[in-house]
């Protein structure tokens, strides 16, 4: 299974952008980027995937680099809610299992 | 629409014991997958069903067992229990799309206990 690397953790302010790196230097070509976050008491949340281009949606935007050995989640203005495990996931096409790692742990402040 | 739930959500069990632990997929799905999550870990994938089968399986004893019933919901069994069992337990389910990458939501867990 190919791994990632996160920080072990990253401060924001509140109402600041955050940029979480996430590196995967073994990635395959049919291996998906996927981030998914968990809150403090619940189950993890999907929060963006993407395989070349770089993706927006509602809740963050996902960069990735050309040679697809790394990749950015952006979150454009924090809230104290986006406190969580941020984890950066490689998932083979759509149907592979997702091997979370130890994930960035994300603290906000006011 | 009530997404993934599991019941229960607390389990208190002793050492040899067994125990099953249920989830009902978010409605349009037809594939759970299960994971452990030990405190201060990322969740660890046990196995994945589809159509009642086992499709894929991590790296755990056959002590851990599952079932998918037709309704698409789903058994994680786990026999002889151990103290490093106890643990936070998290079903996943997903819609198995060739066309597309879908997403998996997870429920709110069983935090299982072995005492």
């Amino acid at each position: 299974d190919a791994k990632t690397t996160q920080p072990n953790s990253m401060e924001s302010n509140e109402e600041e952008p955050v940029h979480l790196p996430c590196n995967h230097s073994t990635i395959s070509g049919t291996d998906y980027i996927h981030w998914y976050r968990q809150l403090p008491s619940q189950g993890p949340e999907y929060v963006i995937h993407g395989l070349t281009s770089n993706v927006n949606n509602r809740m963050a935007s996902l960069a990735i680099a050309e040679d697809r050995k790394s990749s950015t989640l952006i979150l454009h203005r924090a809230t104290l809610r986006d406190a969580a495990v941020y984890y950066c996931i490689l998932r083979w096409g759509n149907t592979g299992k997702l091997i979370f790692g130890q994930g960035t742990t994300l603290q906000v402040k006011p | 629409d009530a997404g993934v739930t599991q019941s229960p959500t607390h389990l208190i069990k002793t050492r040899g014991q067994q125990v099953t632990l249920r989830c009902s997929p978010k409605s349009g799905h037809d594939t759970v997958s299960w994971y452990q999550q030990a405190l201060g870990q990322g969740p660890q994938f046990i196995f994945q069903y589809y159509e009642e089968e086992e499709r894929q399986r991590g790296n755990f004893p056959d002590r851990f067992s599952g079932h998918q019933f037709p309704n698409y919901s789903s058994e994680l069994n786990v026999n002889a229990l151990l103290l490093g069992d106890s643990a936070l337990y998290l079903c996943a389910s997903s819609y198995n799309s060739v066309f597309t990458v879908t997403e998996a939501f997870f429920g709110q867990g069983t935090r299982l206990t072995v005492v």
